[in-house]
Parts: structure tokens; C-alpha cells; sequence
């Protein structure tokens, strides 16, 4: 079975610092890996996908994103965060088949001036 | 290009009552999936319908059901309600086929079950 563990539940850090949103994932066979982002009573936007190829993945708004295979991990970073990144970050993993996607229970960032 | 739209916006029931959500798919996509967000939590995978037919499930009693229809708009219908549905329901349509993976979602209705 699939799972997502996102280790920070929130993330609080200053207007143009860097930041890292920590996921690590387990399955059984290969995987997409997904980075969303939710604003507030809004639905959610993918900020970056990981289906092959490079394990550097790049996204909107300056995010990006590393498949690390032997670790199980897909961490988010931007080396400059600004206060309209404040926001609701989700790790998720869909099968081979595109069929389930399973998100982690989030991290909540918070970007202060 | 329409995006993915909901209705209605929040919904207020009773428990045991019945609701149906609704669910417009962006135009060109073939499948769409529902997701149960309680609040603080992440979406949970309730099912995905692909050519109007179930196409898989997550860990959700029968009570709770869909259906797709030829235009690929979606219907989830939840019986018997129980203060724990309250949540914010999410769909999400993709093109399934095509390799891409990448869901478009809705903005959500949220349900308050009283």
C-alpha cells in the first residue's frame, strides 16, 4: 500500500529566506509524485509533478522539487519565499495507472515580513 | 477553457439525511475523482470514474456513491449522514490515457453535518 508522510505539520519562516517542505513516501512500485498547493476556501494547484526522467523537477512560483528514489523522499524547496507563499503545501503519490492518488496530511507554511 | 466548478458552495444537513454534490469536469477531460478533506487533514480518495464507470475506491462505505454522466459531469451522493461526513468535498478531473497524471481540482463544496 501507498503512503505520504509530510514531516512538518507547519513551517513558519521570514520573507525571503529559504525554504525545504520535507515528504517521504512509501510504495511497493513505481510512483508519480505530486507537490499541491491550497490557498485559503480554495480547491488546489499543482505546483510540480515527478513521472520520469530528471530527479530535479521544477515548478511555478519558483518551487521545485527533488525524486530522491534510495530515500524515498520528495522534498520541496524555493531559495526565496515571499508572503504571498503562504499557503497549505500537500505531498501526494498516484499510481502507475493514474488510478489513486493518496495526499500526505499537509504542512501549513507561513511566510513573515 | 472552463475550469472544474462545484455546487453548491456549502450545504448545511442534518444527520441521516441525504446530499448529492455536483460536479462540472474540464472541458476535454475523461475522468474525475472525489476527495473528502475534513478540516486540518489532506483530501482523501473516495473514487474515480473513468467512462462513466467506478474505476476504483478508497476506504468509504457504500453509502457513498457517484455516478458519472456522457458529459463527464459527476455526482456524489452520501446516504444516512453522519456528523463525521462533515467536511470539504473536492473533485478533480484529469485525461487519463495521455500520461500526464496532472488533476485539475474544484474549488470544493463544503458539507456541515449537524
Amino acid at each position: 500500500a501507498q503512503s505520504v508522510t509530510q514531516l512538518d505539520s507547519q513551517v513558519p519562516v521570514f520573507e525571503e529566506a529559504p525554504v525545504e517542505l520535507r515528504c517521504n513516501y512509501s510504495s511497493s512500485v513505481s510512483v508519480y509524485l505530486f507537490w499541491y498547493v491550497q490557498y485559503p476556501n480554495q480547491g488546489l494547484q499543482l505546483l510540480l509533478k515527478y513521472l520520469s526522467g530528471s530527479t530535479l523537477v521544477k515548478g511555478i512560483n519558483g518551487f521545485e522539487a527533488e525524486f530522491n528514489k534510495s530515500q524515498t523522499s520528495f522534498h520541496l524547496r524555493k531559495p526565496s519565499v515571499h508572503i504571498s507563499d503562504t499557503a497549505e503545501y500537500f505531498c501526494a503519490v498516484s499510481d502507475a495507472g493514474g488510478f489513486k492518488t493518496i495526499f500526505g496530511a499537509g504542512t501549513r507554511l507561513f511566510v513573515k515580513a | 477553457e472552463t475550469g472544474v466548478t462545484q455546487s453548491p458552495t456549502h450545504l448545511i444537513k442534518t444527520r441521516g439525511q441525504q446530499v448529492t454534490l455536483r460536479c462540472s469536469s474540464q472541458s476535454g477531460h475523461n475522468t474525475v475523482s472525489w476527495y473528502q478533506q475534513a478540516l486540518g487533514q489532506g483530501p482523501q480518495f473516495i473514487f474515480q470514474y473513468y467512462r462513466e464507470e467506478e474505476n476504483g475506491r478508497g476506504n468509504f462505505p457504500p453509502r457513498f456513491s457517484g455516478l458519472q454522466f456522457p458529459n463527464y459531469s459527476s455526482e456524489l451522493n452520501v446516504n444516512a449522514l453522519e456528523l463525521d461526513d462533515s467536511a470539504l468535498y473536492l473533485c478533480a478531473s484529469s485525461l487519463l490515457g495521455t500520461g500526464d497524471y496532472e488533476q485539475y481540482f474544484g474549488p470544493g463544496t463544503r458539507l456541515t453535518v449537524t
